[in-house]
């Protein structure tokens, strides 16, 4: 399975913007850049996704390097209820792939300061 | 619309005894993944399913086994259960087939506990 390094824990102040990078240097080419977070006591939860082109939606943005080999997951306005531990995964999207599979890192344990 | 359910949500086993988790994906789902997640630890995958075959198992003994239903549901099977076998089982569903470049949604789990 393709790889993805992601620092062990970050901290943020209330209301400022979050960076979250993910390292990926044997990304494939049929390969997506998927974001989840877990909150305290609950399953995962789908953040973000994307494959060459930057994406944005209601929860974060997703900055991806042109060379695809690493990504930022951005948090505009960081909320306590970001607290959570945010995990960076490869999907491959080439039907019939094996890397299909939603493989999960130890992932970056994100605390919000009031 | 549903979400993924899981059943039950917490039960109490103990050592040796055998256990079956159960998870009812999204409609229109077609993969179904399982995990593993002891207290404060990560989430170690045990089992994918798609359009009914396994597609891919993690490295848990046999004793951990499954399967997918035609109407997409899954069973996990646990054998012989240890004390290490006490965690949070995960369900997920996504879309499969040839669309797997989409999110996947997760149940609430079952909290296994082995005495």
């Amino acid at each position: 399975d393709a790889k993805t390094t992601q620092p062990n824990s970050m901290e943020s102040n209330e209301e400022e913007p979050v960076h979250l990078p993910c390292n990926h240097s044997t990304i494939s080419g049929t390969d997506y850049i998927h974001w989840y977070r877990q909150l305290p006591s609950q399953g995962p939860e789908y953040v973000i996704h994307g494959l060459t082109s930057n994406v944005n939606n209601r929860m974060a943005s997703l900055a991806i390097a042109e060379d695809r080999k690493s990504s930022t997951l951005i948090l505009h306005r960081a909320t306590l209820r970001d607290a959570a531990v945010y995990y960076c995964i490869l999907r491959d999207g080439a039907y019939g792939g094996s890397q299909g599979n939603l493989i999960f890192g130890k992932g970056t344990k994100l605390s919000v300061k009031p | 619309e549903a979400g993924v359910t899981q059943s039950p949500t917490h039960l109490i086993k103990t050592r040796g005894q055998q256990v079956t988790l159960r998870c009812s994906p999204i409609s229109g789902h077609t993969s179904v993944y399982w995990y593993q997640q002891a207290l404060g630890l990560g989430l170690q995958f045990l089992l994918w399913y798609d359009e009914g075959e396994e597609r891919n198992r993690g490295n848990f003994p046999p004793r951990f086994s499954g399967r997918q239903f035609p109407n997409y549901s899954s069973e996990l099977n646990v054998n012989a259960l240890e004390l290490e076998d006490s965690a949070l089982y995960l369900c997920a569903s996504s879309l499969g087939g040839r669309i797997m470049n989409t999110e996947a949604f997760f149940g609430q789990g079952t909290r296994l506990t082995v005495v």
